[in-house]
């Protein structure tokens, strides 16, 4: 069964890093997203991404988030300047764009900013 | 704008009993409702949808829901838990020509044997 792989699984890194997180979206899917999800805390959206642009974002996702699809099939979320607080769960999705579809999430990377 | 709100972050239910998780939302739009369920280490995965058409909607592993939008709920049963359906439960909400997604803050469901 298709599905949305992230990777680095688990990623730590210092604070004022740069860290930039990995998601091959399920094949043919039109729709791309980013979540995340503070320890303890509900799962918030990020930003969405159609036809090679940004088509929402939310307060979060400031200047210092970026999304892009290099190659046609990864979606990389990039964090310039890590702070602490932005250590979380990061979630990848994706949906066909067929109406009424829902997201399909990938497994999450933990970030862990020190 | 939509907001979801989940009674009880953590509920305990004995193996075989009803599981009962609560979600109320609130949206400006006919609303799109879904349910998710993430296990330990693993990412969300969809347990049902409600979109349009029948308001009772069944999902995996025995799950139901109901969107009744004059209580503007749609809160998740199953008649008898299992102890395999230990997991956190996510409540979400989008609207018609926004397919972003709101979350509620989870519940978490243990079973006791």
């Amino acid at each position: 069964e298709p599905e949305v792989t992230q990777t680095p699984s688990h990623q730590v890194t210092q604070m004022g890093q740069e860290v930039i997180l990995r998601c091959v979206p399920i094949s043919n899917h039109l729709y791309f997203y980013w979540y995340r999800q503070i320890l303890g805390q509900k799962v918030e959206f990020l930003v969405s991404f159609y036809n090679n642009e940004i088509s929402e974002k939310s307060e979060i996702f400031d200047d210092q988030f970026s999304v892009e699809r290099p190659d046609g099939s990864n979606f990389t979320l990039k964090i310039r300047s890590t702070k602490l607080e932005d250590s979380a769960m990061y979630f990848c999705a994706s949906r066909p764009g067929v109406v009424n579809t829902e997201a399909f999430f990938g497994q999450g990377t933990r970030l862990t900013v020190v | 704008a939509q907001s979801v709100t989940q009674l009880g972050s953590h509920v305990s239910v004995s193996e075989g009993a009803l599981v009962l998780l609560r979600c109320n939302y609130s949206s400006s739009v006919p609303p799109y409702l879904f349910w998710y369920v993430q296990y330990p280490n693993q990412g969300l995965q969809l347990l049902l949808k409600y979109t349009t058409g029948a308001t009772l909607v069944k999902g995996i592993n025995g799950f139901e829901a109901e969107f009744k939008k004059s209580e503007t709920s749609f809160h998740l049963t199953k008649p008898s838990a299992h102890m395999s359906d230990a997991a956190e439960y996510f409540c979400a909400v989008s609207g018609a020509g926004s397919y972003q997604l709101t979350f509620g803050k989870g519940t978490k469901l243990s079973v006791i044997p």
